[in-house]
């Protein structure tokens, strides 16, 4: 059964970057049916797609976290990673990874849905 | 992009239906038979329900049924049970090549 894990550090200063990784086990990360997202949850809020990367690289980002997000995937370490710059106390939230299905030759675009997700890592920007 | 929009709560009986409704616009839940509902319960991560409007994945009670018209979709509970107590979002894929949720419903199981 597939499952995924987050990890990376739980506090982050103001203005670097957050890095974190999602290790993935018990099925493949290479899949042409699958994207493989990161979404967060400010505490007491909403869910917000992070964006998503496909095993190829092919990525697709929020427009309002375009600028400061960057998405990367290693096939041999079935692991992929995010990367957020210039965090701020607006950063601070649970972050999930999860898998996207999708199907279709533009597979991003065609039925996607979230269908298994990490337990979530809690990141805090704070000095 | 902005959120869709959810009613902030509802509640209902044991045994009773709920509808929650999901608002967007045509450039979203009005144009693609894309939106899924997910299901949170407090400190846990959210877990799919429904998928493409109205299809359930493997394991989900047959209690829950989607469906959408216009811009708007909705996702109903029926014989509503304790453990359906939970925070619901519903998300929508977009014409920006994007993915996006609504706020949120809290369902309170009186």
């Amino acid at each position: 059964q597939l499952q995924l894990q987050e990890s990376g550090p739980g506090l982050v200063k103001p203005s670097e970057t957050l890095s974190l990784t999602c290790i993935v086990s018990g099925g493949s990360i290479s899949s042409s049916s699958f994207y493989w997202g990161w979404i967060r949850q400010p505490p007491g809020k909403g869910l917000e797609w992070i964006g998503s990367i496909f095993y190829s690289g092919s990525t697709y980002y929020n427009p309002s976290l375009k600028s400061r997000v960057t998405m990367s995937l290693d096939t041999s370490k079935k692991q992929f990673s995010l990367k957020l710059t210039s965090v701020t106390a607006a950063d601070t939230a649970v972050y999930y990874c999860a898998r996207l299905y999708c199907s279709g030759a533009n597979c991003f675009a065609t039925r996607p849905h979230l269908d298994v997700w990490g337990k979530g890592t809690t990141v805090t920007v704070s000095a | 992009q902005s959120a869709l929009t959810q009613p902030a709560s509802v509640s209902g009986s044991p045994g009773q239906s709920i509808t929650i409704s999901c608002t967007g616009t045509s450039s979203d839940v009005g144009a693609y038979n894309y939106v899924s509902w997910y299901q949170q319960h407090p400190g846990k991560a959210p877990k799919l329900m429904i998928y493409d409007v109205s299809t359930r994945p493997s394991g989900v009670s047959d209690r829950f049924s989607g469906s959408k018209s216009g811009n708007t979709a909705s996702l109903t509970i029926s014989g509503l049970q304790a453990e359906d107590e939970a925070e619901y979002y519903c998300s929508s894929y977009t014409s920006s090549n994007s993915l996006v949720f609504g706020g949120g419903t809290k369902l309170t199981v009186l």
